[in-house]
């Protein structure tokens, strides 16, 4: 079956830690998107990508680094200059077609030793 | 940039009781409208979406969306909740000009038996 595998389930992170979340589609969809969940404020874009090695700043870019070197992976990477990175993580793709809607992984929950 | 607002954070009710969920954007462009759904614990589900003609949507289990453009809102309603409804639930507005979706910040309904 075609979806979004967002690994790992569970992440922790010492302060002044990078890590990298993974987020891998078999769905063949070009758009890829990022987003990060607080309670409160919902999801609010991180970074998204429409093709193969580019992609934008979202509305809290500060702090996250994104690469798309390959159409099915877009891994986000956490920097130690993102002050409160404690959040759920969602990745999310989505096809050409408008109508469509977007798909979703099961997210990361990253925490702070 | 497009928002979407959520007025109701928490809304508590009692099984079988009606209800009604508010949805406003503010973009002036051509919208596709969704409501999401997350149980506890586990993904977003897509609950039903908006993209043209009727402007009541019916979606998965009950649920029902009215478009009203005059008034820019999406407000999802269910006759007679379930306690199996407790959730939360987000508004999401997808601008293909854009090609972003931007979700409303999500209201938690909680069904008492």
């Amino acid at each position: 079956d075609g979806g979004i595998t967002q690994s790992p389930k569970y992440l922790f992170r010492k302060e002044g830690q990078n890590v990298t979340l993974s987020c891998e589609q078999n769905l063949n969809h070009d758009a890829m998107y990022w987003y990060r969940q607080d309670p409160g404020q919902g999801l609010r874009l991180i970074y998204y990508s429409q093709i193969v090695n580019d992609f934008q700043k979202g509305d809290i870019a500060e702090g996250y680094s994104v690469s798309r070197e390959k159409k099915e992976s877009f891994p986000l990477t956490v920097t130690s200059a993102q002050k409160n990175p404690t959040a759920f993580y969602l990745c999310a793709s989505k096809g050409p077609d408008l109508s469509q809607p977007q798909h979703f992984g099961d997210g990361t929950r990253l925490s702070i030793l | 940039a497009q928002s979407v607002s959520q007025h109701n954070h928490h809304v508590i009710l009692s099984e079988a009781a009606s209800l009604e969920l508010g949805c406003n954007y503010s973009y002036g462009g051509t919208v596709n409208l969704f409501w999401y759904v997350q149980y506890p614990g586990q993904h977003l589900q897509l609950l039903l979406k908006y993209f043209s003609g009727d402007p009541l949507v019916k979606g998965i289990k009950g649920f029902e969306a009215e478009f009203i453009k005059s008034k820019f809102s999406f407000n999802l309603r269910k006759p007679s909740v379930q306690w199996s409804d407790t959730a939360e639930y987000f508004c999401a507005v997808y601008s293909g000009s854009a090609r972003q979706l931007t979700f409303g910040s999500g209201t938690q309904l909680t069904v008492l038996p």
